[in-house]
């Protein structure tokens, strides 16, 4: 299976703050990575999809980069909706795997 | 709109068996995928399996093969998970989800999730 790192695991951060999450993949998955954000009690949401693409209705503040092995979601000035936890995915091959999550809090 | 509706919550004990229900409306049920995936107490995500609602084949994690059982009824656009054997550690939230139709392996519209607590 391919296994999916992320850092940190936790971040604090405050409202304007530029953030970074990264991703790594234990193998390369090309650009087949998409990046979720998650609210305590809620499903997970779509953010980014094939490493770089914004999902429909996402914040232009979110970016997604990345090719291969290393992956980085960017949210370029954080605001209160944003403090939640981030998953990544692989979809390249099955299983489908997801990073540990990333944090984000005050 | 695309909806994907879970059945309650549940409460089993050990060595039982739990079937949660994710009913799709708002879209046509046989041209998207269907995933599941779990969420232990406090955990992260976990990828169980998909259903293709059109002919009903699945494909499963190797750590799921013999523990989950995923059906669909097209008739009422509904997919089943049932989960055997249940055990302690089988306690999590279970999520229904979409596969994005443009872009395969992507989850656009996910259920509430169903809580299933193992306890004897």
């Amino acid at each position: 299976d391919i296994q999916m790192t992320q850092s940190p695991s936790t971040l604090s951060a405050s409202v304007g703050d530029r953030v970074i999450i990264t991703c790594r993949a234990s193998q390369s998955i090309s650009h087949w990575l998409a990046w979720y954000q998650q609210n305590p009690g809620k499903a997970p949401k779509l953010l980014v999809y094939m490493a770089s693409n914004l999902e429909s209705g996402v914040p232009s503040r979110f970016s997604g980069s990345g090719s291969g092995t290393e992956f980085t979601l960017t949210i370029s000035s954080l605001q209160p909706d944003d403090f939640a936890t981030y998953y990544c995915q692989q979809y390249n091959t099955y299983p489908y795997t997801f990073g540990q999550g990333t944090k984000v809090d005050i | 709109q695309v909806q994907l509706v879970q059945s309650g919550a549940e409460v089993k004990k050990p060595g039982a068996s739990v079937k949660v229900s994710c009913k799709a409306s708002g879209y046509t049920f046989s041209a998207y995928y269907i995933h599941w995936v779990r969420q232990a107490p406090g955990q992260g995500l976990e990828w169980m399996g998909i259903l293709n609602p059109t002919d009903g084949s699945t494909t499963f994690a190797q750590k799921f093969h013999g523990k989950i059982t995923v059906t669909r009824d097209t008739s009422t656009s509904t997919v089943y998970m049932e989960l055997s054997s249940l055990v302690s550690d089988d306690t999590a939230v279970f999520y229904c989800a979409r596969e994005s139709g443009s872009y395969r392996g992507i989850f656009d519209y996910w259920g509430q999730g169903t809580l299933v607590t193992v306890s004897s």
